[in-house]
């Protein structure tokens, strides 16, 4: 979707284990924005991070939850230890000159 | 938190009908956005809006940002099949600077799904 990149698209983890989700932004792009959507329900902010720096992660769970953006490659959402209550979609999204986002197809995790 | 009311939850129409949504907030926003999600799928942006009164179409898409910047609509005309999906409005706010910014609150979607 407009260029966002996410990988993997699904992702199945036991109890426990670790769940690393990739995005690359729109070329050009430094910003990034993670989202986590329910099921059935909208998406919520989680983090805004710029290369090499988060902004704003008020959004983020504050245990087993961490994001990075190095200066190369993509950013990174990793949750530790998984729990079902993780389970939900993912996205990364891409900042227009106006603000509006442009979201990326999302990663779907499912703990088991 | 702050939170976006968004209805219907859900409507069922027949093809060719006119549809209307909206969104209400307690507190006040800067921009208000319009997504379209199909199942499996990212968000897709539709409308966006800057100014309070704004009214902008897109195609048979027309979305209003209310005066009192706390609500908006969404008016699809004439519907078709592929107008089936889940939309969303989001709500977002500058930041200490006063530029744009991406962190926005979204509403919990209305499901649409029309008959041919």
């Amino acid at each position: 979707n407009a260029g966002v990149m996410q990988n993997p698209r699904h992702l199945v983890r036991r109890r426990g284990q670790e769940a690393r989700l990739r995005c690359s932004p729109m070329k050009g792009h430094s910003h990034v924005y993670w989202y986590r959507q329910l099921p059935e329900e909208g998406l919520k902010f989680m983090v805004y991070l710029q290369k090499e720096n988060i902004i704003d992660e008020s959004g983020m769970p504050k245990e087993r939850f961490s994001a990075e953006f190095p200066k190369e490659g993509p950013s990174i959402l990793r949750i530790q230890q998984v729990v079902r209550g993780d389970s939900a979609a993912y996205f990364c999204a891409s900042e227009g000159d106006a603000g509006e986002l442009f979201f990326g197809e999302g990663s779907r995790l499912t703990v088991l | 938190g702050q939170q976006l009311n968004q209805s219907p939850q859900s409507m069922f129409i027949q093809e060719g009908e006119d549809v209307s949504m909206n969104c209400t907030s307690s507190s006040i926003f800067n921009t208000w956005l319009w997504y379209k999600q199909d199942p499996g799928e990212g968000p897709v942006l539709l409308i966006a809006l800057y100014k309070a009164g704004e009214l902008t179409s897109n195609g048979r898409l027309t979305a209003q940002f209310g005066i009192t910047r706390k609500d908006s609509f969404l008016n699809i005309s004439a519907s078709i099949p592929s107008d089936v999906g889940i939309y969303f409005c989001a709500g977002g706010k500058a930041n200490a600077g006063g530029t744009s910014y991406g962190k926005l609150t979204f509403g919990q979607g209305t499901i649409l799904t029309v008959h041919p």
